[in-house]
Parts: structure tokens; C-alpha cells; sequence
């Protein structure tokens, strides 16, 4: 099965910080990725999908990248609203699905 | 727009079967190239794919789970459902049913229900 590796685990930011994080595949899976946000007590909300093309309504802000094994999101200029949760999920497999375990985004 | 809604018993007892049901408003469950799916959370830790059906009723899934997993479609309620066998203390978690595109990615989610295994 493959697997994703999320780095770091958890993040403390600024409003107004650059942001990435990174997204490790156990296995290539070309461009098949996609990355979500979670606030507490809501269901993920889909951001990005085949790796770099973002879900109509979020804001352009958020940007991925990357493609084979290694993935990242990047949050341009850190809103209040975007401290969440996120989550990289890939479909190389699907209608397997693997997730990443996640990282936490806090405000420093 | 598609909204999507678990339901079933918030509590259920260790070695006994878990059933949910997903309501699926907004449009047809029965469209054609349309997966649907259920996804668990554990309080406090992350997201574990559980299995999709297709509209045609094929189904997929997660290993780990494989052999206590049973996904089905009624068509004619437009429902989906999920039973999960001989339930432990790990089996509670936040439940979500959810679309994945062509397979794929999820667009749509339920709000999630959360299941507790205890006697």
C-alpha cells in the first residue's frame, strides 16, 4: 500500500507568514494528489487536486506542487482563517485511498 | 448542490456490528461515473480511508478493514450504507460519508458522526 509522510507534524506561524508543507509518497504516483483542510468539529475541505489545481472558492493563496514522491501545499501570506489542520491524500491507487497523517498549523 | 448525511446509533456495544446510513440530497445517487465513500476519524488523530461503492454497486476496500467491512447502495432511497463487524475501543472515531470524485478526490462530505464503542 502506499504511504504518505507529512513533514513537520505541526507548525506555529504569524498572520502575513509563508507557509509549506510537504508531502512524502512511498512510491511515485505522478501528479495524483490532493490536500485538505480541517478546522475541529468540520468535516476536510478539499483545496487542491491533481497535485497544483485548486478547488473553485479557495482562495489563491493556497498553491501545491510537486509530482512522483515528494508534494508540497503552500499558504502564500498566512490568513486567521487558515489555521487548521491539513491533510495530502493520494488516488494513484484508486479507488484505494491513502491519507497522510497530517499537519497541525497553530498560531505562534 | 449535493449534501450528504450520516445517520445511525451514536453508541455501540465491543463485538457487536456498527451500521450507518448516508442520505444523499441534491442529486441522484445513481449517476453514472459516481463513487461513494466513508472515511473515519479517531478522536484527536487522523483521517483513515474506509471504502467506496460504485454507483453499480463494485466495491473497494481498505485492507486493514477488509474483513469486517460491508459497503452497499439502495438506489431506490437514494442511501448508502456502511456496517463495520466485531467492534473495539479503536473502531470509535468520527464517521464521514463522503463523495470521491471519479474515484478520486472528495468534494463532498457529510458533517460526520461520531460512533462510541463501550458497554
Amino acid at each position: 500500500a502506499i504511504q504518505l509522510t507529512q513533514s513537520p507534524s505541526s507548525l506555529s506561524a504569524s498572520v502575513g507568514d509563508r507557509v509549506t508543507i510537504t508531502c512524502r509518497a512511498s512510491q511515485g504516483i505522478s501528479s495524483a494528489l490532493a490536500w485538505y483542510q480541517q478546522k475541529p468539529g468540520k468535516a476536510p475541505k478539499l483545496l487542491i487536486y491533481d497535485a497544483s489545481s485548486l478547488e473553485s472558492g479557495v482562495p489563491s493563496r493556497f498553491s501545491g506542487s510537486g509530482s512522483g514522491t515528494d508534494f508540497t501545499l503552500t499558504i502564500s501570506s498566512l490568513q486567521p482563517e487558515d489555521f487548521a489542520t491539513y491533510y495530502c491524500q493520494q488516488f494513484n491507487s484508486y479507488p484505494a485511498i491513502t491519507f497522510g497523517q497530517g499537519t497541525r498549523l497553530e498560531i505562534k | 448542490q449535493l449534501q450528504l448525511q450520516e445517520s445511525g446509533p451514536g453508541l455501540v456495544k465491543p463485538s457487536e456490528t456498527l451500521s450507518l446510513t448516508c442520505t444523499v440530497s441534491g442529486g441522484s445517487i445513481s449517476s453514472s461515473s459516481y463513487y461513494w465513500g466513508w472515511i473515519r476519524q479517531p478522536p484527536g488523530k487522523g483521517l483513515e480511508w474506509i471504502g467506496s461503492i460504485y454507483y453499480s454497486g463494485s466495491t473497494y476496500y481498505n485492507p486493514s478493514l477488509k474483513s469486517r467491512v460491508t459497503i452497499s447502495v439502495d438506489t431506490s432511497k437514494n442511501q448508502f450504507s456502511l456496517k463495520l463487524s466485531s467492534v473495539t475501543a479503536a473502531d470509535t472515531a468520527v464517521y464521514y460519508c463522503a463523495r470521491p470524485l471519479a474515484g478520486t478526490v472528495f468534494d463532498y462530505w457529510g458533517q460526520g458522526t461520531l460512533v462510541t464503542v463501550s458497554s
